[in-house]
């Protein structure tokens, strides 16, 4: 299967707190799980990503967690701010190819 | 570099007629990708090219809907005739494939209306 399911649809965090967005997927030969960030009228923007063979990568407050056994990726944003106000979007590349398939993505709002 | 080049921004068209939306990727880029967005299906692949050529079309949603690529710098995506469930925001993206990651960079989209 290509699905990458994403939750929550909606998330709404207080300034300083840590924001988490999950996603889950079934098809096993996928080989590289990015996140992306988007502003309302601009396209989506590379943010992090992982390969399956690390448990976790951080850049800065952005974090993924990966689980292989369990088939999920988190992204956490630590000490959220405003400027974090944005819809994202966890994606998975089937290995082989080089397209990415999205999951339906997850609008933040972060409020002072 | 000044990124990957949408045009135009914004159309609005009637039901029936062509529309013809048009990218220009980042330059030494060889895969070009072109997706739609909407509330209810989110990010959908239509169609991607590497190389120039087209690799994998199954998101073409009809016969309605053709893309072309006659060279490494331009790409179209055309939709005759269009219909008002064609409303949606379609981007265009590249990347260099082959290297360490497979980062796609994205246009700033064509919010396309169909009355």
């Amino acid at each position: 299967q290509q699905q990458v399911k994403q939750s929550p649809q909606s998330l709404i965090v207080q300034k300083g707190g840590i924001s988490i967005i999950n996603c889950a997927y079934e098809n096993t030969a996928f080989d590289y799980f990015p996140w992306y960030q988007q502003f309302p009228g601009k396209g989506p923007a590379l943010l992090i990503a992982i390969r399956p063979d690390v448990s976790e990568k951080k850049e800065g407050r952005f974090t993924i967690s990966f689980n292989k056994s369990a088939k999920q990726f988190s992204l956490h944003i630590m000490d959220s701010q405003p400027g974090d106000s944005a819809t994202y979007f966890c994606a998975a590349k089937n290995a082989g190819s080089y397209q990415l398939t999205f999951g339906k993505g997850t609008k933040l709002s972060v409020i002072p | 570099d000044a990124g990957v080049i949408q045009s135009p921004r914004h159309e609005v068209t009637e039901m029936g007629q062509e529309v013809t939306l048009r990218c220009k990727p980042i330059s030494g880029h060889n895969s070009l990708f072109w997706y739609r967005q909407t509330m209810m299906r989110g990010l959908e692949l239509l169609i991607y090219f590497n190389n120039n050529v087209p690799i994998d079309d199954s998101g073409m949603p009809e016969d309605r809907f053709s893309a072309k690529m006659p060279n490494a710098s331009f790409s179209t995506l055309k939709i005759q005739p269009s219909e008002p469930r064609d409303s949606a925001v379609y981007f265009c993206a590249s990347s260099l494939t082959g290297g360490v990651g497979y980062g796609y960079t994205f246009g700033s989209g064509t919010r396309l209306t169909v009355v």
